[in-house]
């Protein structure tokens, strides 16, 4: 499967833990995004990579929260002392050069549960 | 800033009725448009873009959508509704500074059901 991986899939964790989660972009794909979507809502963006570089991030992104994405492949999202208001669906997705109109192709997505 | 709104937050239709999803944006710039499919647990798969080429734009799976400029209108039809279209649809406009960035800004989505 040459598609978007997001690896977990569901991840449960109590209040106060810290959890990372992993994007496989698709092969070559320069750009990378990563969205939050909440129960009844469309996907939020959070930030964005061009390569390895971090463009933007969102007001959305807290202190808490930190991506990386060394060598412009795989990208990682960590959130720091977690709470209840961050469970959510985290989706990444990723693109082929730089322009607006380029499709974005969706993985999986991460579901978090933070109990 | 560009921002988009879907009406309706859930339509249903019988089999082999018209889908008409509504979708609305607001853009100070000439709009890219985009309209998603999510299916549970799913991640999100693209059905057609608007990208300032043809005004009707014909995507997968028989749905096609209208570029309205005077209306700021993106509607989603597909003319006979099958059970598999059974889903959530977002509307999405990308957002534009600097001309480049890209990242997309989503309504609230709309879900389909379909009855038999």
């Amino acid at each position: 499967d040459t598609g978007v991986s997001q690896d977990p899939r569901h991840k449960i964790t109590k209040r106060g833990q810290n959890v990372t989660f992993r994007c496989d972009p698709i092969s070559e794909h320069n750009r990378l995004y990563w969205y939050r979507q909440t129960l009844g809502q469309g996907p939020e963006f959070l930030t964005y990579f061009q390569n390895e570089a971090q463009l933007e991030k969102s007001r959305l992104l807290s202190d808490r929260f930190s991506a990386e994405r060394p060598k412009g492949s795989f990208s990682t999202l960590e959130i720091q002392r977690t709470e209840q208001g961050d469970s959510a669906m985290y989706l990444c997705a990723s693109s082929l050069g730089q322009g607006a109109r380029n499709e974005q192709f969706f993985g999986p997505g991460t579901r978090l549960t933070v109990l | 800033a560009q921002s988009v709104t879907q009406l309706g937050s859930h339509v249903s239709v019988s089999e082999g009725a018209l889908v008409l999803l509504r979708c609305n944006y607001s853009s100070s710039v000439p709009p890219y448009l985009f309209w998603y499919v999510q299916y549970p647990n799913q991640g999100l798969q693209l059905l057609l873009k608007y990208t300032s080429a043809a005004t009707l734009v014909k995507g997968i799976n028989g749905f096609e959508a209208e570029f309205k400029k005077s209306e700021t209108s993106f509607h989603l039809t597909k003319p006979s509704a099958h059970m598999s279209d059974a889903a959530e649809y977002f509307c999405a406009v990308s957002e534009l500074w600097g001309g480049s960035q890209g990242n997309l800004i989503f309504g609230k989505g709309t879900k389909l059901s379909v009855k038999p």
